[in-house]
């Protein structure tokens, strides 16, 4: 079964300033697509960038991006010029290309920006 | 708006218990998901419906029980209320031939 590690429960960044959040995740499937989640207070789920296992390049969406290794199973994400407004939950997910194509999410990383 | 539509937002009940929560997913998608999110825990796959027939089935307990209407709408009932189940519920759709999913903004439910 897959499982999906996010190993940091909490993170803090200035505002302005980069952070890295952490997944992991084990599978023996070879086509499969990542995601991030942001919840933020008012705990709608917000998708924040999406990954596909068979693009090699790595997806970016304005001040998001992920660093996606494959063979490492590894999907960080990276926030550039953190805003005040980033402060959330943030949930790695995983969701197989097969049939079954729930998604499976990790535990989550609290993010707290500073000014 | 996400255009996933989750009545109540809100449930207050007793141990015992039954609730229905209701779930509209986007207009067009097929598919809805069911997810439990409990106090400071990530989300946990309760079921999956495609077009009114069960297609995936997760932790789900056996007092829970779900299904899809015709008209694409689902409904998740629990039954037999524990404190346990305080939660919030989330409902999302995904549209044919796209990987990503529509979250709406949850149900959440508090057993007293």
């Amino acid at each position: 079964a897959q499982t999906v590690t996010q190993s940091q429960p909490e993170m803090s960044v200035q505002e302005a300033e980069t952070v890295t959040l952490s997944c992991t995740y084990d599978t023996s499937e070879s086509d499969y697509y990542l995601f991030w989640y942001k919840q933020p207070p008012s705990r709608q789920m917000i998708l924040v960038i999406r990954q596909e296992a068979y693009k090699q390049q790595n997806a970016t969406e304005n001040r998001f991006s992920v660093n996606f290794q494959k063979a490492a199973k590894s999907f960080s994400l990276k926030i550039s010029d953190s805003q005040l407004g980033d402060a959330a939950m943030y949930f790695c997910a995983y969701r197989s290309a097969s049939f079954t194509d729930k998604l499976i999410f990790g535990t989550g990383t609290r993010l707290q920006v500073f000014p | 708006d996400s255009g996933v539509t989750q009545t109540p937002k809100h449930l207050i009940t007793a141990t015992g218990q039954r609730v229905t929560l209701r779930c509209s997913p986007r207009s067009g998608d097929l598919s809805v998901y069911w997810y439990q999110q409990s106090l400071d825990q990530g989300l946990q796959f309760l079921i999956q419906y495609y077009n009114g027939e069960e297609r995936a089935k997760g932790n789900i307990l056996e007092r829970f029980s779900a299904q899809q209407f015709p008209d694409l709408h689902s409904e998740l009932n629990l039954s037999s209320l524990e404190l346990g189940d305080s939660a919030l519920y989330f409902c999302a759709s995904r549209a044919e031939g796209v990987y990503g999913y529509t979250f709406g903004s949850g149900t959440r439910l508090t057993v007293v």
